[in-house]
């Protein structure tokens, strides 16, 4: 089945620690995003990329990091930069054509102790 | 500066009934909105989505209105059943910002047996 994967979907890391959150599709979608959802909000772009090797900058880019090798492959780190890093992440695919229609995996809930 | 507003936190509905959930916005250049249903600890999934050429859009028990002069667009659901229970996100969109999503808050309904 096509779909987004993301994994872990739980998370525990210590503070100052470094994390990456695995975000893989086989949709031969061309964009992907990375967006964090806190409580009572709703989600915040971190980062976009619509083609290999490229990327941009989302909303809250600060404390996070992000690489597009391949086309199906777009991780996501969280490093020790990140002020308030403990939330629910999403990650999410979309072809490149005049819409937004966003597919989303199932989130990776990081909590940093 | 919240350009897609969703002023209604939550909605509690009886089953049965009609659940209408209001989103307005500020930028007029958007011309393409949608809205997402999310549970809990999982992803977003696209409901139904508006161009902004038309003022209505029907997807079985779910019909999206669009009223652009009053940059006001709302969902109905009709009739509304206990598994509609989900947090719902409008979204709008222009190709002018590459595409991206605009996310409103979020609204919460519950949909009572």
């Amino acid at each position: 089945d096509g779909g987004i994967t993301q994994s872990p979907k739980y998370l525990f890391r210590k503070e100052g620690q470094n994390v990456t959150l695995s975000c893989e599709q086989n949709l031969n979608h061309d964009a992907m995003y990375w967006y964090r959802q806190d409580p009572g909000q709703g989600l915040r772009l971190i980062y976009y990329s619509q083609i290999v090797n490229d990327f941009q900058k989302g909303d809250i880019a600060e404390g996070y990091s992000v690489s597009r090798e391949k086309k199906e492959s777009f991780p996501l780190t969280v490093t020790s930069a990140q002020k308030n890093p403990t939330a629910f992440y999403l990650c999410a695919s979309s072809r490149l054509v005049l819409t937004g229609e966003l597919f989303f995996g199932e989130g990776s809930r990081l909590t940093v102790l | 500066d919240q350009q897609v507003k969703q002023n209604s936190p939550s909605l509690s509905v009886q089953e049965g009934r009609i659940s209408i959930l209001n989103c307005d916005y500020t930028n007029s250049m958007f011309d393409y909105f949608l809205w997402y249903k999310k549970y809990p600890a999982e992803g977003p999934t696209f409901l139904i989505s508006i161009s902004s050429i038309k003022d209505k859009n029907e997807d079985g028990r779910f019909t999206v209105f669009l009223n652009k002069s009053a940059k006001h667009l709302s969902l109905h659901i009709v009739p509304s059943q206990p598994g509609d229970s989900a947090v719902y996100f409008c979204a709008a969109t222009n190709a002018g910002n590459n595409r991206k999503l605009i996310w409103g808050l979020g609204t919460s309904l519950a949909v009572n047996p």
